[in-house]
């Protein structure tokens, strides 16, 4: 079982705040990096799927990096709002084809 | 509209009696794939299929079974469940595993006393 861990566990921030987080992979195999985002009793929802080193990517206030060869990817929120609340999910592709996700990181934003 | 249904949406079962979560997309998509979510443990693999006919274990396959007759259903089944089966269960479709983004199904709330 592939080893993918994303810090911090939660986070409560105020409204307006900037925030990021971490999401670790093994550096071989690597296919692809997926970040979902999952809102409390709805699916997760696709926010950024990531195949080469040094990619970043942006959807509005959110964005992401990659770094393949130390295994690691950063999500950012640049100021948050509370409908940003929700468990930030990270997932890891290796050439299995298997998709490995990390335990997420739940963010509670408050007005 | 593009998506992925589960049915039922939550059922309560008992030890023993075999039952099958049923998924199915309308995107063409050739991945498929069954994740079960517990507390702390975030979203497991259980299996995972890339076309008609081709299916393949997850993290934890165990005490599940699959099938891929056509490609816009993948069934999960439970022949003899469990309660440590009890669970979240999602279903998820992508174009092709690795690069492309999973649509995940609206879950199935799975009890089994």
């Amino acid at each position: 079982i592939l080893n993918v861990e994303q810090s911090p566990q939660s986070l409560h921030v105020q409204e307006g705040d900037s925030t990021n987080f971490t999401c670790s992979f093994p550096s071989s195999n690597f296919y692809a990096l997926h970040w979902y985002r999952w809102e409390t009793a709805k699916s997760p929802e696709a926010l950024f799927v990531m195949t080469l080193n040094g990619d970043e990517k942006k959807k509005g206030r959110i964005s992401a990096t990659l770094n393949t060869k130390e295994g690691y990817s950063y999500l950012y929120i640049k100021g948050s709002q509370p409908e940003d609340s929700a468990t930030y999910l990270c997932a890891f592709n290796n050439a299995g084809n298997m998709l490995t996700f990390g335990g997420g990181t739940r963010l509670m934003v408050k007005p | 509209e593009a998506q992925v249904t589960q049915n039922p949406r939550y059922l309560i079962t008992v030890t023993g009696k075999k039952l099958t979560v049923t998924c199915s997309q309308n995107m063409n998509h050739e991945y498929m794939s069954w994740y079960r979510q517990d507390p702390g443990l975030g979203l497991r693999q259980i299996y995972y299929s890339m076309n008609v006919e081709v299916t393949d274990k997850g993290d934890v396959p165990e005490g599940y079974k699959v099938s891929r007759k056509e490609k816009r259903n993948f069934p999960l089944i439970l022949e003899s469940p469990s309660p440590n089966q009890t669970s979240l269960y999602f279903c998820a479709s992508s174009l092709l595993a690795e690069r492309n983004e999973q649509f995940f199904g609206p879950g199935t709330r799975l009890t089994v006393l």
